[in-house]
């Protein structure tokens, strides 16, 4: 399995830009997680879908942020309009079941910065 | 409030150097306690997975151990290839699939 794709690798917009980060979860992954990692704040959980319906939200951080999970291959994480803030490194993260503590596997991550 | 909190930070050891690092966390019931490794530039790598106290595992020169309290991630004889960042997670009950990490520490084993 190639494990959990992620593109664009790196990301460089200017502030008020669209931008869109992509998924894709390893096969068969019931669990999609959308994490993102920064010097200040650490690892922290974005968003996560269960059979493609988001599950919770809670982590994201306001309205310019969206999550959608179109089908069990794909899913989008969207921020408009960015902010300098918003530079950080998104991890996505699949998992085949959660009912006991399921590995979630990572993928490489986008580093996005936000001039 | 769930917490996890890593020391030290940073750890800086000779090839051949054992050592440990911790992990204390703060849970409302504890479903599965997480050690990643970490690659500058690269996602977490997954380690181990424990559930309950008393429970070890081991992986080459890691052992992993839990008490009720705080995870020790043990370096047996470290090598240059071990220095990367570790990072510790929980999954509490009641919290489907959300992990809540540490801030991680960083490790140098110098040749």
């Amino acid at each position: 399995d190639a494990g959990v794709i992620q593109s664009p690798r790196h990301e460089v917009t200017e502030m008020g830009q669209e931008v869109t980060l992509r998924c894709k979860p390893i096969s068969g992954h019931d669990y999609l997680f959308w994490y993102r990692q920064t010097m200040m704040r650490g690892l922290e959980l974005l968003i996560y879908f269960n059979n493609n319906v988001p599950i919770d939200d809670s982590g994201m951080p306001e309205d310019r942020f969206s999550a959608k999970m179109p089908n069990a291959s794909f899913s989008t994480l969207k921020i408009q309009p960015s902010e300098p803030r918003d530079s950080a490194v998104y991890f996505c993260a699949s998992s085949p079941l959660v009912s006991r503590g399921e590995t979630q596997y990572f993928g490489p991550g986008t580093r996005l910065l936000v001039l | 409030e769930d917490q996890v909190t890593q020391s030290p930070e940073a750890l800086r050891l000779q090839e051949g150097e054992s050592s440990s690092l911790n992990c204390s966390y703060t849970v409302s019931g504890l479903r599965g306690l997480f050690w990643y490794r970490q690659d500058p530039g690269k996602g977490p790598e997954f380690l181990f997975t424990l559930y309950s106290a008393g429970e070890e595992k081991e992986k080459e020169r890691l052992k992993a151990t839990l008490t009720k309290k705080e995870s020790f991630l043990h370096i047996t004889a470290p090598k240059p290839e071990d220095s990367a960042t570790y990072l510790c997670a929980v999954q509490a009950r009641g919290n489907t699939g959300k992990l809540i990490f540490g801030q991680g520490t960083t490790l140098q084993v110098k040749p």
